[in-house]
């Protein structure tokens, strides 16, 4: 499996603050993602990176923003979290042949 | 819009059971359908299919591909309690950065 944490792994916040979320990487794969996982909806993309300060929207990035200023790490940011964005958060990475490989996720809730 | 669809959605067994789990997709440009195991944690990785009519095996799981009718089958066979775990589905998008869109997922639970 390739190296990759996440942190926090658990958070709770309340409505309006802002969250950061980290995945580093100790493969050096050049693509990141990160992932919401919610019961009825399965993995949707948040966002991408294609290389160090390239990234891209996935179908549910409203809300969110992210930064890759470093290969080996992609931050996540909540500007101002709301209830919606409770969920686990999962970061990936893959090389180039699609297989993405997971970090162990992210539990946040938004009281 | 890209689609993959799982089914069933949840599926009870017996321990010996063999099991079926459906993919079916409708994407704009396929390359590759891949298969994940997910217990309480990360999903793993399992299979990638690229090519129709080629049984991707390993164990007692199983998997094919037909890009003629635009589905993907997993089969696991003489099933174990540690089975038990939710089956996630993706197709691979070409057009770069390997986007994967996935299934909702199949939980299997696997009795005794």
């Amino acid at each position: 499996d390739a190296g990759i944490t996440q942190s926090p792994r658990h958070k709770v916040t309340e409505t309006g603050t802002p969250v950061t979320l980290r995945c580093h990487q100790t493969e050096n794969h050049r693509y990141m993602y990160w992932y919401r996982q919610d019961p009825g909806h399965g993995l949707r993309l948040i966002h991408y990176s294609y290389g160090v300060k390239d990234t891209d929207k996935g179908e549910v990035s409203d809300g969110y923003s992210v930064s890759r200023s470093k290969t080996e790490d992609f931050l996540l940011t909540l500007e101002s979290a709301t209830s919606s964005q409770t969920s686990v958060y999962f970061c990936a990475t893959s090389v180039l042949t699609g297989t993405q490989y997971f970090g162990p996720g992210t539990r946040l809730t938004v009281l | 819009e890209d689609k993959v669809v799982q089914s069933p959605l949840s599926l009870v067994v017996h321990e010996g059971d063999t099991v079926t789990l459906n993919c079916s997709y409708e994407v704009t440009n396929f390359r590759s359908l891949l298969w994940y195991k997910q217990e309480k944690k990360a999903p793993t990785f399992l299979f990638m299919l690229t090519s129709s009519g080629i049984e991707k095996k390993s164990g007692r799981l199983s998997s094919i591909l037909d890009k003629k009718e635009l589905f993907s089958i997993l089969n696991i066979t003489a099933t174990q309690t540690g089975d038990s775990a939710i089956y996630l589905c993706a197709v691979e998008i070409q057009g770069g950065s390997e986007k994967l869109v996935f299934g909702k997922g199949m939980k299997l639970t696997v009795n005794p």
